[in-house]
């Protein structure tokens, strides 16, 4: 089975601190994604990678940063955190979107 | 632009009911369509999708789909839920074969015992 893991469920960040959020994936799958959900409003595509040092904007990038240094993972990075990015974040991989379990965050 | 519309926010059946979710999209050329399950607290798990070919797809958990080009339409059905389908439901598009998916809002689903 395919496994895509994300390294924290449950983060609690102050606002200003710089967070990282790291998936990694075991199926050698090219293209990665991080999702964030909200009540609402479903799930919004943040940024996207290809392949290894590539990577897209998606529809909300802003605020945000990626990271892929390596085909097996991909990292969000919010460079200085705000109360308006606690949500739920999603990383998935392949072409039929494999996710992992996700990531809450709160951001006091 | 391609957007992907739930038209039901929650929906309520009874176990042992038949079900449909509705699923209607907008997109130029033709889509690749999915289905997600979402149970609470956890990542999304494919159901089924519908690439080329047959109209009618089955899926996972005893879960179908049909697609319609002519109304645009991605329906999921079942025909008798069971209480562990109460989950939140995403529809969801693809823009090529790449995985870059624009999904729906979502339809959470309640089931009655």
């Amino acid at each position: 089975d395919v496994k895509v893991t994300q390294s924290s469920r449950y983060l609690v960040k102050r606002t200003g601190e710089k967070v990282f959020l790291e998936c990694v994936q075991d199926m050698d799958h090219e293209n990665m994604f991080w999702y964030r959900q909200d009540p609402g409003l479903g799930l919004r595509l943040i940024y996207f990678s290809y392949d290894v040092k590539m990577k897209e904007k998606g529809d909300i990038p802003e605020g945000y940063s990626v990271s892929r240094e390596k085909k097996e993972r991909f990292s969000l990075i919010l460079e200085s955190a705000s109360t308006n990015q606690t949500s739920m974040y999603l990383c998935a991989s392949g072409r039929e979107l494999f996710f992992g379990e996700g990531s809450r965050l709160t951001v006091l | 632009a391609q957007s992907v519309t739930q038209p039901d926010i929650h929906i309520t059946v009874s176990e042992g009911a038949s079900l449909e979710l509705r699923c209607n999209y907008s997109y130029g050329a033709t889509p690749y369509l999915f289905w997600y399950v979402q149970s609470p607290g956890q990542g999304l798990q494919l159901l089924l999708k519908y690439f080329s070919g047959d109209t009618l797809v089955q899926g996972i958990k005893g879960f179908e789909a049909e697609f319609k080009r002519s109304q645009s339409s991605f329906n999921l059905r079942k025909p008798s839920v069971h209480w562990s389908d109460a989950a939140e439901y995403f529809c969801a598009v693809s823009l090529g074969n790449t995985g870059k998916l624009i999904f729906g809002q979502g339809t959470t689903l309640q089931v009655k015992p």
